[in-house]
């Protein structure tokens, strides 16, 4: 079954540090999802998008973050300047056009701690 | 705004016996809505979804859900609990209009069965 895939699994990093969690969507999907999901809390929204561009974005998702699908598979979240309050569960989401009710899939998720 | 509240922090159900994990929606218009499960360290598992039809819906492992369009209400079921069924349990809406749109989750609620 197809699935989506994430890099890495776990990164460490240090406050200050710029980093990039790396996601391969369904290979027929068409809208892209990153959410995160802060240890104990509710797993929240971050940005969505769609044809090479950002077609809905979230309050937390500020100007220390940026997203690219940089060639035909991989979509990536890039964290400019990591704050400790950036320490989350990252989860990449892919969905297919569909007028059926799209189901968003997601990834096994990117633990990030910032130390 | 879209809202969705899972009331119960913890289910606690014994192997065997039937199980109910409660969501309940604020949301304009009529959504789709989702079920997700997340085992320990790891991504969401889709579990089902409501489009439009039978309010009763079943999906993987053995699990259904109820639609109740005036409750505002999406219960997640299953008849007879596995110890393997012991997971964290998201529900989520998703915009009709929207083909596209974000998932909008509850704050889970952790289904813990004895043996």
């Amino acid at each position: 079954e197809p699935e989506v895939t994430q890099t890495p699994s776990h990164q460490v990093t240090q406050m200050g540090q710029e980093v990039i969690l790396r996601c391969v969507p369904i290979s027929n999907h068409l809208y892209f999802y990153w959410y995160r999901q802060i240890l104990g809390q509710k797993v929240e929204f971050l940005v969505s998008f769609y044809n090479n561009e950002i077609s809905e974005k979230s309050e937390i998702f500020d100007d220390q973050f940026s997203v690219e699908r940089p060639d035909g598979s991989n979509f990536t979240l890039k964290i400019r300047s990591t704050k400790l309050e950036d320490s989350a569960m990252y989860f990449c989401a892919s969905s297919v056009l569909s007028v059926s009710g799209n189901t968003i899939y997601f990834g096994e998720g990117s633990w990030l701690t910032v130390v | 705004a879209q809202s969705v509240a899972q009331p119960e922090d913890q289910v606690n159900v014994a192997e065997g016996n039937p199980l109910t994990v409660k969501c309940t929606y604020s949301v304009s218009g009529n959504p789709y809505l989702f079920w997700y499960v997340q085992y320990p360290n790891r991504g969401l598992q889709f579990l089902l979804k409501y489009i439009t039809g039978d309010n009763l819906v079943k999906g993987s492992y053995g699990f259904e859900a109820e639609f109740n369009k005036s409750q505002t209400s999406f219960h997640l079921k299953k008849p007879s609990a596995l110890v393997s069924d012991s997971a964290l349990y998201f529900c989520a809406v998703r915009d009709r209009s929207n083909q596209g749109g974000k998932l909008i989750f509850g704050q889970g609620t952790e289904l813990s069965v004895k043996p």
